[in-house]
């Protein structure tokens, strides 16, 4: 168990661009989960996976956020047009299968700056 | 809908007296309730989870956390605290056949030696 793993740490990045953010869950777990945390406040949901299947998305998720785990293993976070609201830190979770009584297993998270 | 509480921003507590964490929470059905705890540059960690049964619930680092259903509230306890208990503690709740879970805004924790 190798713990989940997210990369990179930190993005700094300019208004306009583009970013994608990418997670490892620990293998075998089925489940995969995206979400943003802003300074003083709680994690809040954007969307998650069993498998290769991306199964809800929050409203929170614009149209400018776009996820994906093609394979069920891997997944990546990607935002276009970055906006100064988007800085935040991107958690991703994992859990072993679809209980929803399941505990998570969170990565460290992706720190980003949007100037 | 669900939403979690977490009335107080910080908690100080001198180390060796009891804490609490205080959580309330608002659901349509039955809840999951959770506690994670976050320190500084790391992760989420689970802490404890009620599922069913005895609304007294044991977790890891010596925390236990009771259920209590007639006033919604799902506070964190610890008999005796720790500078190392330092950190941000998040409450959050699922339903039974829900998807996801609902976080709490969090509450700081400071103990002081």
């Amino acid at each position: 168990d190798t713990g989940v793993s997210q990369n990179p740490r930190h993005k700094i990045t300019k208004r306009g661009q583009n970013v994608t953010f990418r997670c490892d869950p620990i293998s075998e777990h089925n489940r995969l989960y995206w979400y943003r945390q802003t300074l003083g406040q709680g994690p809040e949901f954007l969307t998650y996976f069993q498998n290769e299947a991306q199964l809800e998305k929050s409203r929170l998720l614009s149209d400018r956020f776009s996820a994906e785990r093609p394979k069920g293993s891997f997944s990546t976070l990607e935002i276009q047009r970055t906006e100064q609201g988007d800085s935040a830190m991107y958690l991703c979770a994992s859990s072993r299968n679809r209980a929803t009584n399941e505990k998570l297993f969170f990565g460290s998270g992706t720190q980003l700056s949007v100037l | 809908a669900q939403s979690v509480a977490q009335p107080e921003d910080q908690v100080n507590v001198a180390e060796g007296n009891p804490l609490t964490v205080k959580c309330t929470y608002s659901v349509s059905g039955n809840p999951y309730l959770f506690w994670y705890v976050q320190y500084p540059n790391r992760g989420l960690q689970f802490l404890l989870k009620y599922i069913t049964g005895d609304n007294l619930v044991k977790g890891s680092y010596g925390f236990e956390a009771e259920f209590n259903k007639s006033q919604t509230s799902f506070h964190l306890k610890k008999p005796s605290a720790l500078v190392s208990d330092s950190a941000l503690y998040f409450c959050a709740v699922n339903l039974s056949a829900g998807n996801k879970l609902t976080f709490g805004g969090g509450t700081r924790v400071l103990v002081k030696p």
